[in-house]
């Protein structure tokens, strides 16, 4: 069953145009998401989670349960921000991730 | 984050050979997990453990077998490898659940002729 579902493969935006990668998740609990990121030559790391209701390099993610989706936004691109994104769901011990949004900001 | 290692970082093998992925961490992280990453699928989990001596299946275990034996090395055997099984792996710790993030490596590229 596909518990995370991010629509868009590849989404381009101009720099300095707002940005949003979509996420929808499947759970009949408790939700705990996370948005992981993958820079060029470098690992996956964390990006943001929303328990911790924070902003990270100007990104933000609100958990919306009753649409059940976790977008990530930032209102103004910046070139470094093009990056593969992953949505993920926690459930019990397993984190389980979409496919994947790679995003490319033009200059 | 160099607290968790993955070896080797590229590795081409052919069909029906047994392959062997390494990964460690140095944190006594609890929790460990490998994923495999293609085009179309994301990552997708393969096996996780919770603890030494403990493991289970994710989503795609079919064609792989994994082993804990010490908190800290969580390998990763394909028996007999298949040209599906083509695809970078990444091994992941976590020091437990309730919203602790993963910690990754840096991956091994697989290619399976």
């Amino acid at each position: 069953a596909q518990r995370v579902t991010q629509p868009e493969k590849l989404l381009s935006v101009f720099k300095g145009a707002p940005v949003e990668l979509k996420c929808n998740y499947s759970y009949s609990g408790s939700p705990e998401l996370f948005w992981y990121v993958q820079y060029s030559r470098q690992r996956l790391q964390l990006l943001l989670r929303h328990i911790s209701r924070e902003s990270i390099k100007g990104f933000t993610a609100d958990l919306n349960k009753g649409e059940t989706s976790f977008h990530l936004k930032k209102p103004f691109a910046q070139e470094e921000d093009s990056a593969m994104y992953y949505c993920a769901l926690l459930t019990g011990n397993q984190f389980y991730f979409g496919t994947g949004t790679s995003l490319t900001v033009i200059p | 984050d160099a607290g968790i290692t993955q070896s080797p970082r590229y590795k081409i093998t052919e069909t029906g050979r047994q392959v062997t992925l390494m990964c460690h961490q140095t944190w006594s992280h609890s929790y460990m997990f490998w994923y495999r990453q293609d085009l179309g699928h994301g990552l997708r989990l393969i096996y996780y453990s919770a603890a030494a001596d403990i493991t289970d299946k994710g989503e795609v275990p079919d064609g792989y077998v994994v082993s804990r034996s010490k908190t800290e090395n969580f390998p990763l055997t394909l028996e007999s490898a298949t040209r599906s099984q083509t695809s970078v792996y990444f091994c992941a710790s976590s020091s437990g659940t309730g919203g602790e993030k993963l910690f990754f490596g840096s991956g091994t590229q697989l290619s399976v002729l």
